[in-house]
């Protein structure tokens, strides 16, 4: 069974600093799809950032980047110039393409705290 | 404005009785999930449903019941079988197909005495 880890429970970083969460992932797959998804205070998630496992470029999204590693099965996102509104609790996601199954598993999270 | 909607936003229910989450979807997906949250635990998958009169168990279904009779409404009961049912629960949506990302509700956070 696949599996998400995020050992970061909790980060901060400085505003206008860049952070990287970290995200690794257990898989026999070889099709998937990763996602960063973002729960403010509000607690509404919000998709940040996907990665489709069949492309080596890293996905980007404005201050938004993830750095794909697929044979290390690692997947970080890096937040740069950092604002206040990025904090929020984060979580990685995992699903399958090959499964026929639209399921997605989820990390435990990691909460980004970001110091004015 | 297309969405998910999650009725009501805190819940309070007495020990022993069933209860009933509402999850509606004007997105047209195909896919339905529900999810609990608890702190440090992330989100668990309880029940998903891919298309309408189906649907499978997650990884913590016992002491939850769905139905999927319209593509718009996945409800959630939570019954008196689970036995920790104070949570946050997500109700969740996808097309189903291709690239697919799901959509999430505002939740609904259940209290029970």
């Amino acid at each position: 069974a696949q599996t998400v880890t995020q050992s970061q429970p909790e980060m901060s970083v400085q505003e206008a600093e860049t952070v990287t969460l970290s995200c690794t992932y257990d898989t026999s797959e070889s099709d998937y799809y990763l996602f960063w998804y973002k729960q403010p205070p509000s607690r509404q998630m919000i998709l940040v950032i996907r990665q489709e496992a069949y492309k080596q470029q890293n996905a980007t999204e404005n201050r938004f980047s993830v750095n794909f590693q697929k044979a290390a099965k690692s997947f970080s996102l890096k937040i740069s110039d950092s604002q206040l509104g990025d904090a929020a609790m984060y979580f990685c996601a995992y699903r399958s393409d090959t499964s026929g199954t639209y399921k997605y598993i989820f990390g435990t999270g990691t909460r980004l705290k970001v110091l004015a | 404005d297309g969405g998910i909607t999650q009725s009501p936003k805190y819940l309070f229910r007495k020990e022993g009785q069933n209860v009933t989450l509402s999850c509606e979807q004007n997105l047209n997906h195909d896919a339905m999930y529900w999810y609990r949250q608890d702190p440090g635990q992330g989100l668990r998958l309880i029940y998903y449903s891919q298309i309408v009169n189906d649907f499978q168990k997650g990884d913590i279904a016992e002491g939850y019941s769905v139905s999927r009779e319209k593509k718009e409404s996945f409800p959630l009961t939570v019954t008196s079988a689970q036995k920790n049912p104070t949570a946050f629960y997500l109700c969740a949506s996808s097309i189903g197909q291709g690239v697919d990302e799901q959509y999430f509700g505002p939740g609904t956070r259940l209290t029970v005495t």
